[in-house]
């Protein structure tokens, strides 16, 4: 089956300042990769996805690189506010259609004021 | 446009007894999954559901777990004969067939 390997575990940076957050998945299979904000207590929220048929995506502050020979997907955030303070997923599904996701173990972002 | 809700939002049952956790799915989504997440941790796949059917179920424990999505009414994730390490949030989420959605999750505490 499908694993995700996430990091790192936790990440503080100085508002003002870009966060990187990286992924790994092992299934060659795989072709959607969705990030997910998850704050203390809530649902989590996805952010940004992104389709095998594509390496890169941006959403405003956000953005999402994919490398597919390589199999890994990083998370990009620019011009971090403390409202970025959360806890990130990344997942990856189990090889096409709709599956159930598989996620990595999260990264803990401290935006620093 | 209601989201993904899920009902109770916090349950407390003692060892043995059973647990029911409801999941209605947005407007127009066919697709449910549920997951698990223990604290400090991440969420971790159980099954997926389109009406009636149960598509992958590969995620849940054999025992003492089912989950069905009737043609009417809510997904339901039932929990039988709990015990304290089935203490977790339980969150579903749908989609139309793209992105997942989560609800607000059920925070199940055995006693």
């Amino acid at each position: 089956g499908e694993n995700v390997e996430q990091h790192p575990s936790t990440l503080s940076v100085q508002e003002g300042d870009s966060a990187v957050i990286k992924c790994t998945y092992s299934d060659s299979a795989s072709n959607y990769f969705p990030w997910y904000k998850q704050e203390l207590g809530k649902r989590p929220q996805l952010i940004i996805d992104i389709r095998s048929n594509v390496g890169e995506k941006k959403d405003q502050r956000i953005a999402v690189t994919l490398n597919k020979t390589a199999k890994h997907f990083s998370l990009h955030i620019t011009e971090t506010q403390p409202e970025d303070s959360a806890v990130y997923f990344c997942a990856a599904n189990s090889g096409g259609g709709a599956d159930g996701l598989t996620f990595g173990k999260g990264t803990h972002l401290i935006i620093q004021p | 446009n209601a989201g993904v809700m899920q009902n109770p939002r916090h349950l407390v049952r003692r060892r043995g007894q059973e647990a029911r956790l409801r999941c209605s799915p947005m407007k127009g989504h066919s697709h449910v999954y549920w997951y698990r997440q223990l604290p400090e941790e991440g969420l971790k796949f159980m099954v997926y559901l389109q009406k009636e059917n149960i598509i992958d179920e590969s995620g849940m424990p054999k025992e003492r777990f089912s989950a069905e999505f009737p043609k009417e009414g809510p997904s339901i994730l039932r929990i039988q004969q709990v015990v304290r390490g089935d203490s977790a949030a339980y969150f579903c989420a749908s989609s139309g067939g793209g992105g997942q959605f989560f609800g607000p999750g059920t925070r199940l505490t055995v006693l």
